[in-house]
Order: C-alpha cells, then structure tokens, then sequence
C-alpha cells in the first residue's frame, strides 16, 4: 500500500476486556516499530520487529501487552485484562532499514476503556 | 540514557509572522539523527525536517529550517510566514546512529496560527 495502515482507527473496551491492534506497514519494509502515546505526551517505544523477529521489547509496559509479526509483515499489538492507563493512542511505523531512510507512522489506533 | 525536553508546551504566532519551537536533548553518542515531526489532529505523524549531527550546515526545507548547536544540545526549529495549516503539535525527536533504533519523542509544543 502507499502507507502505513493501522485498524481500527478507534476502539472502546470495557476494563478487563483483551483488545488487538492490527499494524499493516508498507510492502516491503523490513522494519517496525510499535509506539504509545498517551494524551497530550509525545510518543513512547513499545517494540521493534525486524521482519517476524521481535528484536526488542523493552519499552512493554507490563506482560499484558504483546507483539507479533509472524510472516514479517502485517503486526499485531495486542492487550490483555486492559485497564484505564492503557488508554492512549498506538501509533505503528515502518522502515525499510536503509540507512538513513526515515519511519513512516501510520494514523494510529485510538484506545478508549471504560 | 537519551532525553529530548522541549519547554514550551504551547506557542502563538500571527499568520505570515516567524515562530522558533525550542528543543534541547541529552546524549552521550556521537553519531545521532535529530527530528523534527508535526502531527496535526489526524493523529499522522509528519516528519517536516532532519538533522544528521555529523553535518554542521542546518538543514533547511523551505519554511522550516533549524537551528543545530552541537555542543550546547540544542535543536530549535524555525518555521517563516506560518501559515494557518502549520497550526499542530510539534515534535522534537532523536535517534541513535545505530540502524533502525527506536525514536525518542518530546513532550511536545502546540503551535497555534492566528489569522
């Protein structure tokens, strides 16, 4: 596709509710990156795929949350037993690895719970 | 560990004035890209200006243009005859050298048009 594509754009979850997000980078892209922005903040890492490997992880916020990408292209965040502090916007990006070539965000996915 | 402060949460400018949005950052790598990316209420995050820090030239696309000071870790950018679609928040970033690491956000600036 021209872009990243992040689905659903928004989602509202009862607390306790298990929640995925899917991440759908651009054709090609060897590299992706999962980030969380909660309101009025700047984003933060979550985890880095280089194709199907989950390179690092250390930005997870606890074992609720989990990442795969088992073909290297098309991710999936997803959030177990949800609370209110997951509530922020998850932003997806993808690389192609080249040196200096940039990341390309998608629009993110809006996390509500109730 | 490497931190980007950006100070000023919210800024004003009349449309067509000049604005500067202020960052300062923390590192002890050499070798590190700089950032400066804009996400309007879309959400998209649009990156508007890079900075190799090897490179002492600012660099500089059309209206926006930075202001690198290596040594005082500072990175603001400018952006000249604002117009009322640079109205967004506006993120100071930077990134290891090493390939593909992780971005590292401010907190942000809102920057406002008036007409």
């Amino acid at each position: 596709g021209a872009g990243v594509s992040q689905s659903p754009r928004y989602k509202v979850a009862k607390r306790g509710q298990d929640v995925a997000l899917r991440c759908d980078p651009i054709s090609g892209h060897v590299s992706l990156f999962w980030y969380q922005q909660a309101l009025g903040q700047g984003p933060e890492f979550l985890t880095y795929f280089q194709n199907e490997a989950q390179l690092d992880k250390s930005g997870l916020p606890s074992d609720r949350f989990f990442a795969e990408r088992p073909e290297g292209s098309v991710s999936t965040l997803k959030i177990q037993r949800t609370q209110q502090e997951d509530s922020a916007v998850y932003l997806c990006a993808s690389s192609s690895r080249v040196d200096d070539q940039p990341q390309h965000f998608g629009d993110g996915t809006r996390l509500s719970i109730l | 560990a490497q931190t980007v402060t950006q100070s000023q949460p919210e800024m004003s400018v009349q449309e067509a004035e000049t604005v500067t949005l202020s960052c300062t950052y923390d590192t002890s790598e050499s070798d590190y890209y700089l950032f400066w990316y804009k996400q309007p209420p879309s959400r998209q995050m649009i990156l508007v200006i890079r900075q190799e820090a090897y490179k002492q030239q600012n660099a500089t696309e059309n209206r926006f243009s930075v202001n690198f000071q290596k040594a005082a870790k500072s990175f603001s950018l400018k952006i000249s005859d604002s117009q009322l679609g640079d109205a967004a928040m506006y993120f100071c970033a930077y990134r290891s050298g090493e390939r593909d690491d992780k971005i590292i956000f401010g907190k942000g600036t809102r920057l406002h048009i008036l007409p």
